[in-house]
Formats: structure tokens, C-alpha cells, sequence
């Protein structure tokens, strides 16, 4: 099973400032499978990223995913209010997928 | 755009089982298919398994083996997850996600809360 193991834990930042999420895979991935998604208060997740750096629809530019090997990011370039939440991690490509652990994000 | 619509909450003794179903609507259905995901209250995402409507064999978490089973009716377009000898940390929000692309989880249900 590929562990992801994602950080920091929380991360609490002011609006307009840059979010940079790491998430960490305990093996090799290809990156065109690993997803990001933002899950609000009480809220169903919701997909950002696929196939690494591929936003999903609706999603704004000013969310990117990158990496490569066992490390990716997701960064929020200008964080606004309604970016609150925990974002999760996730691969599928190995038969057992898995979510990482989240990073919980604050606004200050 | 798919919709994904899941039963509504359950309240379950400790040894017995639940089904929770997700109906879908909309998309071409040509690699449809959903997975199952939990979240125990106050913790993250956790993938039980998953099947893909037109070859309807479900695979697992290797957690879930055994305990969990994902079936789906192709003619009404929705999927089952049952779980057996349920526990009480089986207490969860249960979702179903997925969609024309069983591996992009781009659409998701409003998820089922089942205590056990």
C-alpha cells in the first residue's frame, strides 16, 4: 500500500498570501495519478487537481499541482477566505489507493 | 455533469449490517464508475473500494476485504456498499464519488451517515 503522508499539518496563513502543500508518497508514483481535493466544513470533498497539475473544472488558476517521483505539491498562489478546509492528497495507481492524512488550512 | 444521490442516514446495532445505496444521473457511462469513502467523524478520507458499472467486479481497500461488498445495477445506474458485522468505529460519513472516469473522483454524493 503507498503511504501518503502530507504537510504541514495545519497551515494558517492571511488572505492573499501563497499556500504551498506538500504530499509525500512512501514510493514511487507516477504523477498523472495523484489528485488534490478541498473538503469544506460538513461538505462533501471537492476535486481540484488530476493527473498531477490537471485542474478540474470550475477550479481557479490560481490552483496548481506539481511534482514528481514521491513528492507533489499544491500551491494556492493568492489564498482567499473561502479557500478553508482540509485538502487531501491522493493516488490511484497502484490497485489499493489511498488518501493522505489532509493538511488542515486556516485564514487568518 | 453527473449527480450522485446516496439513502438517507442509518442507525445500526453493533453485529448487524447496512446497505447504502448511490444513484447516479447524467454522463456518457462509458467508464462509469463509483467508489466508496469514509470519514469517521473528526478524521480524514479513507478509500473502502470500487467498481466500474460495465464490467461490474468491485475491488478493495485491504482493510475492507471480506467485510465490505460493492455491487452495482447497470440498469438503474446505482451502486451498493454493504458492510457486515458492523463496530463502532464502523461510525462514519459514508460517500460514493466518481463518475465517466472511475479513477477521478470528480463528482461526489451528499453522503450517508451511519451509526453504529
Amino acid at each position: 500500500e503507498v503511504v501518503l503522508t502530507q504537510s504541514p499539518g495545519t497551515l494558517s496563513l492571511s488572505p492573499g498570501q501563497r499556500a504551498t502543500l506538500s504530499c509525500r508518497a512512501s514510493q514511487t508514483i507516477s504523477s498523472i495519478y495523484l489528485a488534490w481535493y478541498h473538503q469544506k466544513p460538513g461538505q462533501a470533498p471537492r476535486l481540484l487537481i488530476y493527473g498531477g497539475s490537471r485542474r478540474a473544472t470550475g477550479i481557479p488558476d490560481r490552483f496548481s499541482g506539481s511534482g514528481s517521483g514521491a513528492v507533489f505539491t499544491l500551491t494556492i498562489s493568492r489564498l482567499e477566505p473561502e479557500d478553508l478546509g482540509v485538502y487531501y492528497c491522493q493516488q490511484y495507481g497502484s490497485s489499493q489507493w489511498t488518501f493522505g492524512q489532509g493538511t488542515k488550512v486556516e485564514i487568518k | 455533469q453527473v449527480q450522485l444521490v446516496q439513502s438517507g442516514a442509518e442507525v445500526k446495532k453493533p453485529g448487524s449490517s447496512v446497505r447504502v445505496s448511490c444513484k447516479a444521473s447524467g454522463g456518457t457511462y462509458k467508464n462509469f464508475g463509483i467508489s466508496w469513502v469514509r470519514q469517521a467523524p473528526g478524521q480524514g478520507l479513507e478509500w473502502m473500494g470500487g467498481i466500474i458499472f460495465v464490467f461490474g467486479l468491485a475491488t478493495y481497500a485491504q482493510q475492507f476485504q471480506g467485510r465490505v461488498t460493492i455491487t452495482a445495477d447497470k440498469s438503474t445506474r446505482t451502486a451498493f456498499m454493504e458492510v457486515t458485522s458492523l463496530r463502532s468505529d464502523d461510525t462514519a460519513v459514508y460517500f460514493c464519488a466518481g463518475g465517466d472516469d472511475a479513477e477521478i473522483f470528480d463528482n461526489w454524493g451528499q453522503g450517508t451517515l451511519v451509526t453504529v
